[in-house]
């Protein structure tokens, strides 16, 4: 069964103080990873696409690395405005259309 | 932005009453996806269409149907709201990224109580 878990549900950090999120999945073949931002009564925003293994995205000071079996969002030196829920996403190969397994997402809340 | 509205922002409702939300897009995007978003669930994929009058099912389509008559509109009916769909949906479209994938981009969500 295809299904993505992000750890931790939730993390508490201090103005920068970096840190990892991580978003594990298994499906079949990957075609695509995504991960996203959301803030509270608000969509999901597009942040990266990772499409291969040691594949690696960045910007300002979040950077996407991806594995075999799982991705790594790195948060260098957050910033309050950086709390939200992280999502991270993944699209299997053996779907024919651009649908997408979600993760519950991991809350991340930065303090000055 | 992926010019995505989507109407009601937010309706409370009896159960047993149909119920529509509209997602209404700009960009002439061919997919459109309905997503409802729990606690503990993350987003799931309730419907998606591919093209006018083109709509398949997603992983949580029970009690939900979809419609789409024109490119810019992708409806979702509630024929008889539960208690259990209460949740906050979102609508999707997707638009070539140049990898060999689409990205989706999300709208602002309609928070829906069923009382």
């Amino acid at each position: 069964e295809d299904q993505v878990t992000q750890s931790p549900e939730a993390l508490r950090l201090q103005e920068g103080e970096s840190s990892s999120l991580n978003c594990s999945y298994t499906v079949s073949g990957l075609r695509g990873l995504f991960w996203y931002r959301q803030d509270p009564g608000k969509g999901p925003e597009f942040l990266f696409t990772l499409y291969s293994a040691g594949e690696e995205k960045e910007k300002e000071r979040l950077k996407a690395t991806l594995t075999k079996k799982e991705s790594f969002l790195h948060i260098t030196a957050p910033k309050p405005e950086d709390s939200a829920t992280y999502l991270c996403a993944v699209q299997p190969r053996s779907y024919n259309t651009d649908k997408l397994i979600f993760g519950t997402g991991t809350r991340l809340q930065v303090f000055p | 932005d992926a010019g995505i509205t989507q109407s009601p922002r937010h309706k409370v409702t009896e159960t047993g009453t149909p119920v529509t939300l509209r997602c209404h897009q700009t960009e002439n995007h061919r997919y459109m996806y309905w997503y409802r978003q729990d606690p503990g669930h993350g987003l799931r994929l309730i419907h998606y269409s591919y093209g006018v009058k083109d709509t398949d099912k997603g992983e949580v389509s029970d009690g939900y149907s979809v419609s789409r008559s024109k490119t810019e509109d992708f409806l979702l009916t509630l024929e008889s709201a539960t208690s259990s769909q209460t949740s906050v949906y979102f609508c999707a479209i997707s638009e070539r990224s140049g990898g060999s994938t689409d990205t989706q981009y999300f709208g602002p969500g309609t928070r829906l109580t069923v009382l």
